[in-house]
C-alpha cells in the first residue's frame, strides 16, 4: 500500500513564525502536491513538484514556498505564519501509471 | 467553475448498496471521471476512475452512462464506516501538476 506520511497531526503556531511542514511517500511517485482544504472553500492547489528540485506554483502560492531535495519528501514552508493560513493542510503523491493521488492525513495548523 | 454536480447528502442502510450519482455534462473527450471519499479529519481517499467503460475494484463500481454525461458510483455493500463525503472529479490524466478540484460533494450517513 502507498504511504503518504505528513510530519504533524496538529500544529499550534505565532504569527510571524517560520513554519516547516513534512511530507514523505514511500512509492517512488514522479508527483508531489500540497494543498490546503478550508471550509466552504474545497482543495486548492498551493505547490507541486513533478521531480526533485522541480516546482510549480498552483493556485495559491502567496505566502509558501517549498522544497523538494529528495524524491520522497516534499516540504512546505510559511516564511511568517499568519492567521489566513490558519487551516487543513494536505500533502498527496501522484502515480504516474493511473494518475491517482494519494494523501496524507493531513496537518491543522492554526496561527494565533 | 463546477465541472460536476452531486446531491448534497443522502442517507444509506447499513448492509444494502448506495448509488452514488453524478452529472457531468460538459466532460472533455479526453477527461476521466475520478471518485474520492473524505472521512471526517482525515485526507482524501483515491476510489476509482474511468474514462468510459464501466469499472469495478475491491472498493467500489463505477457506472458511465454512454454519452459520459453522467455516472454513479456503487457501493455494494454499505457499512457504517462508508460514512464519508464523497467527491466526483473530472480530470485530464497525465498532464503535470494536474490538480484535483473538490465540488462540494455528497455526504453519505450510513445508518444501522
Amino acid at each position: 500500500d502507498v504511504k503518504v506520511t505528513q510530519s504533524s497531526r496538529y500544529l499550534v503556531k505565532r504569527t510571524g513564525e517560520k513554519v516547516f511542514l513534512e511530507c514523505v511517500q514511500d512509492m517512488d511517485h514522479e508527483n508531489m502536491f500540497w494543498y490546503r482544504q478550508d471550509p466552504g472553500l474545497g482543495l486548492r492547489l498551493i505547490y507541486f513538484s513533478y521531480d526533485v528540485k522541480m516546482k510549480e506554483k498552483g493556485d495559491i502560492p502567496e505566502g509558501y514556498s517549498v522544497s523538494r531535495e529528495k524524491k520522497e519528501r516534499f516540504s512546505l514552508i510559511l516564511e511568517s505564519a499568519s492567521t489566513n493560513q490558519t487551516s487543513m493542510y494536505l500533502c498527496a503523491s501522484e502515480e504516474g501509471l493511473r494518475y491517482e493521488q494519494y494523501f496524507g492525513p493531513g496537518t491543522r495548523l492554526t496561527v494565533t | 467553475d463546477a465541472k460536476t454536480t452531486q446531491p448534497p447528502s443522502m442517507d444509506c442502510a447499513e448492509g444494502r448498496a448506495a448509488n452514488l450519482p453524478c452529472n457531468h455534462s460538459t466532460i472533455s473527450g479526453n477527461e476521466y471521471v475520478y471518485w474520492y471519499r473524505q472521512i471526517h479529519s482525515q485526507g482524501p481517499q483515491y476510489i476509482i476512475h474511468g474514462l468510459k467503460n464501466n469499472e469495478t475494484n475491491e472498493m467500489a463500481s463505477l457506472i458511465i452512462t454512454e454519452d459520459r454525461k453522467s455516472s454513479t458510483l456503487i457501493l455494494p455493500h454499505a457499512t457504517l464506516r462508508d460514512t464519508a463525503v464523497y467527491y466526483c472529479i473530472v480530470r485530464v490524466a497525465g498532464a503535470a501538476g494536474n490538480k484535483l478540484t473538490f465540488g462540494g460533494g455528497t455526504r453519505v450517513l450510513v445508518k444501522p
